[in-house]
């Protein structure tokens, strides 16, 4: 147990669909992050939130939109998703003035 | 933008053996963490390293900074089945940047054979 807990840890969902990916830290921490691991890459920052306010977006597409309603709470809301975006999706949280970062358990995502 | 090249990619090592995993960053690292990750979970935290010539051990496994803050090595010692995983190195690309998240690298998988 890490102290970041994401629901659904499995999620199948078809192209037209909408689907929502939820987060939740219970360390106090004041950024969270949003992080894609797909096979054979490098895990890739998605979405960055600092004390509620997005700071980070890495060229995410649109069919992506992160929703950070508060300090402990993220969410990722997924809209007409691709197969390509079959991955792990992992959502993490930190001090803002800590470097290190605590990681959910991820939520396995499959598009068909 | 920072690149971690880790290696080897994947390890197969006989219980007891030790082994080493290595990460080398294209820029000055300005602090570098390592994680272990079983297939399909999230990342546990295992050390973080900041300065040149640092070094930090928890149970059986060591991590070192070089002076030059531009490599890590990952050391266990007598490798257990419990060692079996996905290794992975994150990286700050600046002081206080781990705040806006990790560059990571591709991850080393270990395999111990009993």
């Amino acid at each position: 147990e890490t102290g970041v807990t994401q629901t659904p840890r499995h999620l199948v969902m078809g192209m037209t669909n909408k689907k929502s990916l939820k987060c939740e830290q219970h360390l106090g921490h004041n950024a969270m992050y949003w992080y894609k691991q797909s096979a054979k890459k490098p895990l890739e920052l998605m979405f960055v939130y600092n004390f509620k306010e997005q700071t980070e977006n890495n060229s995410v597409p649109s069919r992506f939109s992160p929703e950070c309603p508060n300090s402990s709470h993220l969410f990722l809301h997924l809209h007409t998703l691709q197969p390509e975006d079959s991955a792990l999706y992992l959502c993490a949280s930190s001090q803002v003035d800590h470097d290190t970062i605590y990681f959910g358990e991820g939520s396995w995502l499959t598009v068909v | 933008s920072q690149e971690l090249e880790q290696s080897p990619q994947s390890l197969i090592v006989q219980e007891g053996k030790n082994l080493t995993i290595n990460c080398t960053s294209s820029k000055t690292l300005y602090g570098l963490y390592w994680y272990k990750q079983k297939y399909g979970e999230g990342l546990i935290f295992l050390m973080m390293l900041q300065k040149g010539g640092e070094e930090k051990s928890h149970e059986k496994i060591t991590a070192k900074l070089d002076e030059k803050k531009q490599q890590s090595s990952l050391h266990i010692t007598a490798s257990q089945p419990s060692h079996a995983g996905i290794y992975l190195c994150g990286a700050a690309s600046y002081s206080g940047g781990g705040a806006d998240g990790l560059t990571f690298g591709k991850g080393t998988h270990l395999i111990i054979q009993p």
